[in-house]
């Protein structure tokens, strides 16, 4: 069974980067044929899609947060990781790391984390 | 990247069916057969009802089904029972690789 969990700070700072991983069972992010994908939830509000990297290393963002994120992935360890800089209290959300085939099948959700940006 | 049109809250009385719409624009849904719908219960993650415009994956009722017209996918349910009642989001592929999710859709059963 595939299991995506994520883990990281629940509090940051205004004007900080937000740092998460996503730590994947069940599944090897070298074998390919995947999206690890981020996703966010603000508080009472409807998803939006962060962002998704390939096995390979290759990055495909949200335009609207493509200056603030990065990210990465680590085959070694299966995990992938989201930095988000800059961030603000319009940052705080639910992230949820999902495993998908870039288009339409995001099969496998992580549980979500929620992070809350305040000083 | 605007966001798909949802409305926001739908009902209906178990046994029923019920259909969500979602629309985008030619750039999106009606542009790729890459429409999937979520559901969601509160403080749980979405799970993936249908991908595809209209394919269920292993394990989702046949009472979930999706369709495509235009610019405008909908998500049907039938046979509404009581644990139907969640938001649903759809999201379509909008070309150079990303994403685009509808505002959600929060379904009652009466």
């Amino acid at each position: 069974q595939v299991q995506l969990q994520e883990s990281g700070p629940g509090l940051v700072k205004p004007s900080q980067t937000l740092s998460l991983t996503c730590t994947v069972s069940g599944d090897s992010i070298s074998s390919g044929g995947y999206y690890w994908s981020w996703m966010h939830q603000h508080p009472g509000k409807g998803l939006e899609w962060i962002g998704y990297i390939y096995y390979s290393g290759s990055t495909y963002y949200n335009p609207s947060l493509k200056s603030r994120v990065t990210i990465s992935v680590d085959t070694s360890k299966n995990q992938f990781s989201l930095k988000l800089s800059s961030v603000t209290a319009a940052d705080t959300a639910v992230y949820y790391c999902v495993r998908g085939d870039g288009y339409s099948r995001f099969d496998y959700w992580g549980q979500g984390t929620l992070v809350t940006v305040s000083s | 990247q605007s966001a798909l049109t949802q409305p926001a809250s739908v009902s209906g009385s178990p046994g029923q069916s019920i259909t969500i719409s979602c629309t985008g624009t030619s750039s999106d849904v009606g542009a790729y057969n890459y429409v999937s719908w979520y559901q969601q219960h509160p403080g749980t993650a979405p799970k993936l009802m249908i991908y595809g415009v209209s394919n269920r994956p292993s394990g989702i009722s046949s009472r979930f089904s999706g369709s495509k017209s235009g610019n405008t996918a909908s998500l049907t349910i039938s046979g509404l029972q009581a644990e139907d009642e969640a938001d649903y989001y759809c999201s379509s592929y909008t070309g150079s690789s990303t994403l685009v999710f509808g505002g959600g859709t929060s379904l009652t059963v009466l």
